[in-house]
């Protein structure tokens, strides 16, 4: 069955960095859009960004682009999320989902805290 | 950048009834892109709707999709207890991508 489990959520002070992992299995990593997304404590959901298969086209919601750089490497099944200039405002769950149109499976979350 | 507005907020229901949600777009969803989310508390959101009108994987026929353009409606035929929940519309017509705020559905 598809999984797909996220880690290195952690607490960060404001301007600190963290990178998140999602570790993939139960299908080929390799033929599917990969997408990360947020959710603050008590409201709903944003887009982060998204990359393609091959890593080629990649997508960065506004709030995060010129901080946040989304990757992956198909031989690990894994995708990640590095995340630079961190801000209060970027507090929430983070969570990687298969697709980067209608989101097909999600992991668990991962939480991130911005405070000092 | 596609708005998305859900209405009701919250829907106060009794199991067996019917629920409708709504969610309208600000600009025509030219390929009827938008799907729905089921989220209970302490979980990831759950793909139920896609393409407007496909159920995914192992979702039950109670819940159902439709619309086109600007307005778009979930409907989930008879309530059970499992199906209380705050539920999500997101369009992938355009980029951004974009959610709507949601709509809780509670027990009356």
């Amino acid at each position: 069955q598809v999984q797909l489990v996220e880690s290195g959520g952690d607490l960060v002070k404001p301007g600190g960095s963290l990178r998140l992992s999602c570790a993939a299995s139960g299908f080929t990593f390799s033929d599917y859009y990969m997408s990360w997304i947020r959710q603050a404590p008590g409201t709903g959901l944003e887009w982060v960004s998204f990359i393609r298969n091959d890593g080629d086209d990649i997508y960065y919601a506004d709030s995060v682009k010129g901080r946040f750089t989304i990757s992956r490497d198909n031989a690990k099944n894994s995708l990640y999320l590095q995340m630079d200039s961190l801000r209060g405002d970027d507090t929430a769950v983070y969570y990687c989902a298969r697709g980067h149109g209608q989101l097909e499976a999600w992991g668990q979350g991962t939480l991130v805290t911005v405070s000092s | 950048e596609i708005v998305l507005t859900q209405s009701p907020g919250t829907l106060s229901l009794s199991p067996g009834e019917r629920a409708t949600l709504s969610c309208r777009a600000s600009q025509s969803l030219s390929n009827t892109y938008l799907a729905w989310y089921q989220q209970k508390p302490g979980q990831a959101p759950r793909l139920l709707i896609y393409h407007t009108s496909t159920r995914a994987t192992g979702i039950p026929d109670r819940f159902s999709g439709s619309g086109s353009g600007t307005d778009f409606t979930l409907t989930i035929s008879r309530l059970e207890p499992e199906d209380f929940a705050v539920y999500y519309c997101q369009q992938y017509d355009s980029s951004p991508r974009t959610f709507g705020l949601g709509t809780r559905v509670d027990i009356k």
